[in-house]
């Protein structure tokens, strides 16, 4: 299945401040999530990155917020944009990892995770 | 409604004890799939185990095994002597053919080993 590198793996930010997540993956890939994991929840999908067109955003996600870039099929950025402690969550990078037990299995990155103070 | 249910926020399980870890999930699509995966203190998320809507058997793993019970709509991840290095979080999931790529993740079930 795709290695899928992520990074930085952690950070802690300053409010009001931007900072961009880089995701390599080790094969070509058609599609790549980028989820949210706040403090003691669950994965939440935030958008959708394809190749070659705009990022298709979940509700409650919108493109000012989290800018996207998928220049190839191996690399995608999630931007986390004038970020406030709220943002302070696990973003994870995550890619089809085709046929695997008999499914498309989602493989993840190891995730980023980032403190806002 | 919640797509997944996990009713259990924390288990406790004695080394080399077998545990359950619940998990319910809502559709109406005929074909689906449902998928565990575990999330260790470092935060990546590992696939365990998966199980599909037609799969007439249960799924094994090694020391996972998932108990499908379509009827109920629950999949229960069973752990056969536990290790201390499954101490972790444990999410379960769901892939609906209908909609596409989305996958439904629970609220997850946090797994203390104790030697």
């Amino acid at each position: 299945s795709a290695v899928i590198s992520q990074k930085p793996s952690r950070d802690i930010c300053q409010r009001g401040t931007s900072l961009t997540i880089q995701c390599q993956v080790d094969s070509q890939v058609t599609m790549m999530f980028w989820y949210r994991q706040q403090p003691g929840q669950s994965l939440t999908l935030i958008a959708t990155a394809n190749q070659g067109s705009e990022a298709t955003y979940e509700s409650g996600f919108v493109i000012d917020k989290f800018p996207i870039s998928r220049p190839n099929l191996t690399f995608s950025t999630l931007t986390v944009s004038n970020m406030s402690p709220e943002d302070s969550s696990i973003y994870l990078c995550s890619v089809d990892a085709g046929i695997t037990s008999g499914a498309n299995v989602l493989t993840f990155g190891a995730g980023s995770r980032l403190t806002v103070l | 409604a919640q797509k997944i249910t996990q009713t259990q926020p924390g288990m406790f399980v004695q080394e080399k004890e077998a545990v359950t870890l619940d998990c319910t999930y809502d559709t109406s699509d005929q074909s689906y799939g449902l998928f565990w995966y575990k999330q260790p203190s470092s935060g990546e998320m590992i696939f365990l185990i998966y199980q599909g809507s037609y799969d007439e058997q249960n799924a094994t793993e090694g020391r996972y095994s998932l108990n499908f019970q379509k009827a109920r709509k629950s999949a229960n991840l069973v752990i056969s002597a536990s290790q201390l290095g499954d101490s972790a979080m444990y999410f379960c999931a769901m892939r609906e053919r209908n909609t596409g790529n989305q996958f439904y993740f629970g609220t997850g079930t946090s797994l203390t080993v104790i030697p």
